[in-house]
């Protein structure tokens, strides 16, 4: 009974670079989201996806960022032209329900931009 | 704006040695508060939900308790193996998401 799948677990980037991280949420679980994580602050959310629908975007950055959750396959999160700032780890969770706190979390996927 | 505030950052305890950590919350309406574990490396785990004033939930060594204003996480005679970074976050009435803290770091030393 696998957990919340995310790769790759590290990736390098050098800026301008695009980056794609993928997560394959627990069996049986339709909600899918992304959090990131940086040194010393609390994990700050980014998006909350259904299968093929972005419920709420509201701490995506209006630029560069976006995530898709499509009906066959893993969730992504795609960074185009990353830059410095963009270096964090990056979380998903899944749950089997909507307006729950009871998230399982992946391992996470380490983001450094050189 | 839902906001978290835990303290303290960081907290060294012999093993044995009883203590709690402290969540402070703000939020407009409070569907439920959540503990997690983190182990370096890891992503976060999930411990316990308290939903109204006056709950209290317990696991192992660790017990939450909740007031209209802040949670506390209570260890009792921790272990090494307590180490870790406790999150606080809270859901509110209207929102998708959890605010977490940033977490109080504990170290337990043999």
């Amino acid at each position: 009974n696998a957990g919340v799948m995310q790769n790759p677990r590290h990736l390098v980037r050098r800026r301008g670079q695009e980056a794609r991280l993928r997560c394959s949420p627990m069996k049986g679980h339709s909600h899918v989201y992304w959090y990131r994580q940086l040194p010393e602050e609390g994990l700050k959310f980014m998006v909350y996806l259904q299968k093929e629908n972005i419920i709420d975007e509201s701490g995506m950055p209006k630029e560069r960022f976006s995530a898709e959750f499509p009906k066959e396959g893993p969730s992504i999160l795609r960074i185009q032209q990353v830059v410095r700032g963009d270096s964090a780890a990056y979380f998903c969770a899944s749950s089997s329900s909507p307006n729950t706190g009871e998230l399982f979390f992946g391992e996470g996927s380490r983001l450094t931009v050189l | 704006e839902d906001q978290v505030t835990q303290s303290p950052e960081a907290l060294r305890l012999q093993e044995g040695e009883s203590s709690s950590l402290n969540c402070s919350y703000t939020v407009s309406g409070l569907r439920g508060l959540f503990w997690y574990r983190q182990d370096p490396g890891k992503g976060p785990e999930f411990l316990f939900t308290l939903y109204s004033a006056g709950e209290e939930k317990e696991k192992e060594r660790l017990k939450a308790t909740l007031t209209k204003k802040e949670s506390f996480l209570h260890i009792t005679a921790p272990k090494p193996e307590d180490s870790a970074t406790y999150l606080c976050a809270v859901h509110s009435f209207g929102n998708e998401k959890l605010t977490f803290g940033t977490g109080t770091r504990l170290t337990i030393i043999p």
